[in-house]
């Protein structure tokens, strides 16, 4: 069961570069979420999708754009990227319920910018 | 705005002290109060959901509970693979089931 999958786990990009960071689930769930994690910063979040057909900036957005492929695939792109932006990204997702909604995370990708 | 205020950053503990961990947080409505275990190089692992002050729940060596300000997660007894970092995060009512995370506390224990 490979739940939530991140491609590629490492990346080196130089300043201005452009690419995209894959993702995809197979929990059949509807939300899907990309977060960046930076030291003593904890997570924040970039985008979501809170259903299928739907995007929404998060906390940090700007210099990202992202695309709700399908109900399983979330892409997120820096189509500039600067050094900022390195940092460890985890694509997320969950099945929104009355009750909660318990995010999933993958993995990780790890972004170097120079 | 939610925040969450996680202490302290880093707790270094030796094998069979018990001790706790504190989040504290503010949230218009709380919808629930999320932790999650990290480990180097990998990412959050789900530990537990609380929904209401007083709630509590436990697995294995850990056990977390609630109240209306903040949740404590309490290791008794610890072993060196509970060495990692331990996230809080909440999710209020009213922001689209997002959730914000604390800066986490990292825990070594030695054996």
């Amino acid at each position: 069961n490979a739940g939530v999958t991140q491609t590629p786990k490492f990346q080196v990009l130089k300043t201005g570069q452009s690419m995209t960071l894959q993702c995809a689930q197979d929990m059949n769930h509807n939300s899907m979420y990309w977060y960046r994690q930076d030291p003593g910063m904890g997570l924040r979040l970039i985008y979501y999708s809170a259903s299928e057909g739907t995007t929404d900036k998060g906390e940090v957005p700007n210099g990202y754009n992202v695309s709700r492929l399908n109900k399983r695939e979330f892409s997120l792109r820096l189509e500039s990227a600067a050094p900022s932006q390195t940092s460890v990204y985890f694509c997320a997702s969950s099945k929104q319920g009355a009750s909660g909604n318990t995010i999933y995370f993958g993995e990780g990708s790890w972004l170097t910018v120079v | 705005e939610d925040q969450v205020t996680q202490s302290p950053e880093a707790l270094r503990l030796q094998e069979g002290e018990s001790s706790s961990l504190n989040c504290s947080y503010t949230v218009s409505g709380l919808r629930g109060l999320f932790w999650y275990r990290q480990d180097p190089g990998k990412g959050p692992e789900f530990l537990f959901t609380l929904y209401s002050a007083g709630e509590e729940k436990e697995k294995e060596r850990l056990k977390a509970t609630l109240t209306k300000k903040e949740s404590f997660l309490h290791i008794t007894a610890p072993k060196p693979e509970d060495s990692a970092t331990y996230l809080c995060a909440v999710q209020g009512f009213y922001n689209d089931y997002k959730l914000s995370f604390g800066a986490g506390t990292t825990v070594t224990v030695r054996a």
